[in-house]
């Protein structure tokens, strides 16, 4: 099975920070790889797909990198809305998701 | 639009099953996957299988085999989960979701979830 590890797990940050989220997956899974996010009480929401691939209505500060073992979500000025946790996806191989990185306020 | 819609919050004991009911609306039915994901309070998200509609196939990972089944009917556009055995660590928000289907890898990403169905396995 391919494992997913996300880093940091939590990451504090203020409004108009740039903010880097990084997964790596334990072997290449070329570009199938999706982010999402999600808050508290809500299903997931796309944000990103084959790795750089942002979905359709994602505000553009949401942009992803990254194939084979790397990959990341970067917000390029945080908002107050972007407050949430991040997960990523790989559906190479199956699926697994990563561990999620929680986004608070500093 | 696109829609899933998810049955009700189960209460139940340990040993006993459940059966989710994930009904799908605002797309042709056949043409893409559907996951199924869920979510331990306060935990991160777990994926538990996938099926086909067109077919009926399925693939569930090795930690559920033998415990989970799903199933579809395609004349209501429902796909069915039953998680049999369960125990205390299987409480969580149970999630559907639709595969965007234009994957190269296995599957692809999902753009579409339902609300989520609270199971709560307590004696």
């Amino acid at each position: 099975d391919i494992q997913m590890t996300q880093s940091p797990s939590t990451l504090s940050a203020s409004v108009g920070d740039r903010v880097t989220i990084t997964c790596r997956a334990s072997q290449t899974i070329t570009t199938w790889l999706a982010w999402y996010q999600q808050k508290p009480g809500k299903a997931p929401k796309l944000l990103i797909y084959k790795a750089s691939n942002l979905e359709s209505g994602v505000p553009s500060r949401f942009s992803g990198s990254g194939s084979g073992t790397e990959f990341t979500l970067t917000i390029s000025s945080l908002q107050p809305d972007d407050f949430a946790t991040y997960y990523c996806q790989q559906y190479n191989s199956y699926s697994t998701f990563g561990q999620g990185t929680k986004v608070e306020i500093k | 639009q696109v829609q899933l819609v998810q049955s009700g919050a189960e209460v139940k004991k340990p040993g006993a099953s459940v059966k989710l009911s994930c009904k799908a609306s605002g797309y042709t039915f056949t043409n893409n996957y559907i996951y199924w994901v869920r979510q331990a309070p306060g935990q991160g998200l777990e994926w538990m299988g996938i099926i086909n509609p067109t077919g009926g196939g399925t693939y569930y990972p090795q930690r559920f085999q033998g415990r989970v089944t799903m199933t579809r009917d395609t004349s209501t556009s429902t796909v069915y989960m039953d998680l049999s055995s369960l125990r205390s660590e299987d409480t969580a928000v149970y999630f559907c979701a639709r595969d965007r289907g234009d994957g190269g890898g296995s599957y692809s990403a999902i753009d579409c979830w339902g609300q989520g169905t609270l199971v709560t396995v307590s004696s």
